[in-house]
């Protein structure tokens, strides 16, 4: 495997469900994040790992609940889910230095198609 | 506060017509980073571009140029000869960052439609 990869690729969950999406990167970073990509919105930040501790949570709801075990993989609990979280699910990672010269492209996965009924 | 805007929701050309993406951002930070990404129907980000707010050179890669105008607050994407496979969603994105980790702030995107 190269890159980014996601799985699953789609989903479908009821809103008493509980799933987890997963994100493995393969790259050698040492920063990783969740997107969420709705219709007709920009991407949104969700949350931010960076050497695996969370640096970024742009008040998310606690439905969401984002786990980094190692830099190299980055999960994502759901549990109660609202239709509205329909969306797709982007991982991304780079790799942070710190001072310096920035270093700071983003490397997205496929992204996971939530859809929750 | 940090904003990417991009005008054009849809765009449809033929194919070898060029076609010019906008881009228009603010930031109240001096040093800052913008980018192009394009999202074919597979649905992953593709890195395109990283430009920072010091170099204003124009940059061609192939059938790709951007044209950076720090004056305008734009950095703009043109597609020469565009071929059915420039078929995506492009996204402009500009950074910022908070703590040491860096915060990519994303346009709505443009949705571009090659047609043979």
């Amino acid at each position: 495997e190269t890159g980014v990869t996601q799985t699953p690729r789609h989903l479908v969950m009821g809103m008493t469900n509980k799933k987890s999406l997963k994100c493995e990167q393969h790259l050698g970073h040492n920063a990783m994040y969740w997107y969420k990509q709705s219709a007709k919105k920009p991407l949104e930040l969700m949350f931010v790992y960076s050497l695996e501790e969370r640096v970024e949570n742009n008040s998310v709801p606690s439905r969401f609940s984002p786990e980094c075990p190692n830099s190299s993989h980055l999960f994502l609990h759901l549990h109660t889910l609202q239709p509205e979280d329909s969306a797709l699910y982007l991982c991304a990672s780079s790799q942070e230095r710190s001072g310096g010269t920035r270093y700071n492209e983003q490397f997205f996965g496929p992204g996971t198609r939530l859809t929750v009924l | 506060a940090q904003k990417v805007t991009q005008a054009q929701t849809e765009i449809s050309v033929v194919e070898k017509e060029d076609v010019t993406l906008d881009c228009v951002y603010e930031t109240r930070d001096t040093t800052y980073y913008l980018f192009w990404y394009k999202q074919p129907p597979s649905g992953e980000l593709v890195f395109l571009i990283r430009r920072n707010s010091f170099d204003e050179q124009n940059e061609i890669s192939g059938r790709y140029s951007w044209n950076f105008q720090k004056s305008t607050s734009s950095f703009n994407f043109t597609i020469t000869a565009s071929q059915v496979v420039d078929s995506a969603v492009y996204f402009c994105a500009l950074s910022e960052r908070p703590y040491n980790t860096d915060k990519l702030i994303f346009g709505t995107g443009t949705r571009l439609q090659v047609f043979p």
